[in-house]
């Protein structure tokens, strides 16, 4: 069963790098046909996508968050990690790690992680 | 952006009731839309994969359907623990993007 686990500061301030990982157990991170993503959701508001890493080696960001967004990935840790520059009040939400499978939809997700940006 | 509006914003029903959720896309999505469940404090589940496939362990009670730009979620015979936000999701192009959801409530 795969498992994926979010961590990160529950706390940053404006203008900071908000920076977290994710660490898949019960399964490699250089799986085919995958997708890793990261995705946010403000306290009682929608489901936003942050951007995604293909086992290809490729990413993909959200052209609203791009300039200030890298998602990476570290196999030898099965691992994947997103950060976040030069963050506002705006960027205060509970974070999600995922897994998509190419044809389906995200079918694994972390538990997600509150951060809060306030000075 | 491939935009995705979802109707109703929110629901009252009963248990026992058939409830269909529409999800409408800006842009032809070749039937890549999903469909979530999310419960408060719990990450988004998925139910429905590619318009109409079942997600493995989901109850048969939901399905999914639709085509082009039009989809819609059913829920056969609402069971008290359907009482949720459920989202859609398009995943035919970058960005990704998801419906604002609706909220369904017991009458």
């Amino acid at each position: 069963q795969l498992q994926l686990q979010e961590s990160g500061p529950g706390l940053v301030k404006p203008s900071e790098t908000l920076s977290f990982t994710c660490t898949v157990s019960g399964g490699p991170i250089n799986s085919g046909s995958t997708y890793w993503d990261w995705i946010r959701q403000p306290s009682g508001k929608g489901l936003e996508w942050i951007g995604s890493f293909h086992y290809t080696g490729s990413t993909y960001y959200n052209p609203s968050l791009k300039s200030r967004v890298t998602i990476s990935v570290d196999t030898s840790k099965n691992q994947f990690s997103l950060k976040l520059t030069s963050v506002t009040v705006e960027d205060t939400a509970v974070y999600f790690c995922a897994r998509r499978k190419e044809a389906a939809g995200t079918d694994y997700w972390g538990q997600g992680t509150l951060v809060t940006v306030s000075s | 952006d491939i935009q995705v509006t979802q109707s109703p914003y929110s629901l009252s029903a009963s248990v026992g009731d058939r409830v269909t959720i529409t999800c409408r896309a800006s842009q032809i999505l070749n039937n890549y839309l999903n469909w979530y469940q999310q419960k408060p404090g719990k990450a988004p589940k998925l139910l429905i994969y590619t318009t109409s496939n079942l997600q493995s362990g989901v109850p048969s009670r939901f399905s999914g359907s639709g085509s082009g730009t039009e989809f819609t979620l059913t829920i056969s015979s609402l069971q008290p623990e359907d009482f949720a936000t459920y989202y859609c999701q398009q995943n035919y192009r970058v960005p990704i993007t998801f419906g604002q959801g609706t909220r369904l409530e017991i009458k």
